[in-house]
């Protein structure tokens, strides 16, 4: 199976702040990566497909980047309604994978 | 509008079964793959099974693999999770999610557009 590890686990940072969280892949899954975020209580909701696609309605302050195996969320002026947690998932093979998550704190 | 109810979860003790059900609507359900995802209390994300447009082709990962199974009625719009011999590590909310369109897909695996709220299941004496 194809292992997802994501850094940081947590990362702490201010409104406005630009951040980046990191998926590495154990082996090539060329671009087949999504990121999702997930708030307390509720589902999952893609951002990101085919590693730097923005999905329809998502803010244009996300964005991704990667192939092979690293891949980068970038959020470039973190807003109050980001602060989540984000998930990375490969989709290269059936036995679908994800990440472990990166929970995003208020500094 | 896209919707995925899930239901049939609840307590139930270890060994014992239970079916999920998750009623689709809002899109022509017979032409997606659909899958299963859960997420143990506190834990993160994690991939359960996958079932093809027809029902022909299913997988599941090594944790459940020989106790639950997959399957689908395209005329009911519904898809079910058939959870046998239950351990206390099966605690957790089960999802069901909806592959995205083909276009954005790879050999017929992809990414989820769409995700039910979620059911408990919590596996305990």
């Amino acid at each position: 199976d194809i292992q997802m590890t994501q850094s940081p686990s947590t990362l702490s940072a201010s409104v406005g702040d630009r951040v980046t969280i990191t998926c590495r892949a154990s082996q090539s899954i060329s671009s087949w990566l999504a990121w999702y975020q997930q708030k307390p209580g509720k589902a999952p909701k893609v951002l990101i497909h085919k590693a730097s696609s923005l999905e329809s309605g998502v803010p244009s302050r996300f964005s991704g980047s990667g192939s092979g195996t690293e891949f980068t969320l970038t959020i470039s002026s973190l807003q109050p309604d980001d602060f989540a947690t984000y998930y990375c998932q490969q989709y290269n093979t059936y036995l679908y994978t994800f990440g472990q998550g990166t929970r995003l704190e208020i500094k | 509008e896209v919707q995925l109810l899930e239901s049939g979860g609840g307590l139930v003790q270890p060994g014992g079964s239970l079916r999920l059900s998750c009623a689709a609507s809002g899109f022509t359900f017979s032409s997606y793959a659909m899958s299963w995802v859960r997420q143990a209390p506190g834990k993160g994300l994690e991939w359960v099974s996958f079932i093809s447009v027809s029902g022909g082709k299913t997988y599941y990962a090594d944790s459940v693999k020989g106790r639950f199974t997959i399957s689908r009625d395209n005329s009911k719009s519904t898809l079910y999770l058939q959870m046998n011999s239950l351990r206390a590590e099966d605690t957790a909310v089960y999802y069901c999610a909806k592959d995205a369109d083909d276009l954005y897909c790879v050999g017929g695996s992809c990414y989820f557009d769409y995700w039910g709220q979620g059911t408990l299941v919590t596996v305990s004496s």
